[in-house]
């Protein structure tokens, strides 16, 4: 169990610029969540996925934002034409199975900042 | 809808003196709550986690919490605060879905900050 990795782990780009994060989860962790932290506030919840399916995403994923997970392992999440307001922790949970039980482990997020 | 609400954005503790931090949820259906902290610039640690199993549950590093369920509560605390528990302390209830299911994707509070001082 080497635990969820995220990369980058900084990202300073441009406005207007694209941008995209890679999560690899736990390995067999069938479910793959991705998170948006702002400065004081906690993560709100983006997007999950259960395997390859994307199953639910947040009134907060503009179309700009657009994740995927080929194979149902690592994920991407790419957010086009970067703004201001984009800058966040994104952070990438997984976890086993499906109950509301199940902990998520995060990752350490990727941190982008938007000049 | 579910919602947590932390009591207390900051709590300043001295080294060796107990921890109290507040949370109260709202969920209608038996919610699955946790609590998880977060060291700067880092992902989130879980705690510890309810799930109907048993009101009192103990987690890592020394913590516990309890859930109460007729005040809507689920506090964290400690015994006796060490100084490497200074960290921003989440307090999480998953999501459930209106037939009382769940999607496990979970909702956060806002957080509180513990602040040890030697």
């Amino acid at each position: 169990d080497t635990g969820v990795s995220q990369n980058p782990r900084h990202k300073i780009t441009k406005r207007g610029q694209n941008v995209t994060f890679r999560c690899d989860p736990i390995s067999e962790h069938n479910r793959l969540y991705w998170y948006r932290q702002t400065l004081g506030q906690g993560p709100e919840f983006l997007t999950y996925f259960q395997n390859e399916a994307q199953l639910e995403k947040s009134r907060l994923l503009s179309d700009r934002f657009s994740a995927e997970r080929p194979k149902g392992s690592f994920s991407t999440l790419e957010i086009q034409r970067t703004e201001q307001g984009d800058s966040a922790m994104y952070l990438c949970a997984s976890s086993l199975g499906s109950g509301s039980n199940q902990p998520q482990h995060f990752g350490d997020g990727t941190r982008l900042s938007i000049l | 809808a579910q919602s947590v609400t932390q009591l207390d954005s900051h709590v300043s503790v001295s080294e060796g003196t107990p921890v109290l931090l507040r949370c109260n949820y709202s969920s209608s259906y038996s919610p699955s709550l946790f609590w998880y902290v977060q060291h700067p610039n880092k992902g989130l640690q879980l705690l510890l986690k309810y799930t109907s199993a048993a009101t009192l549950v103990k987690g890592i590093n020394g913590f516990e919490a309890e859930f109460k369920k007729s005040e809507t509560s689920f506090h964290l605390t400690k015994p006796s605060a060490h100084m490497s528990d200074a960290a921003e302390y989440f307090c999480v209830v998953s999501e459930e879905l209106n037939y009382g299911g769940s999607q496990g994707n979970l909702i956060f509070g806002k957080g509180t900050k513990l602040s040890v001082k030697p």
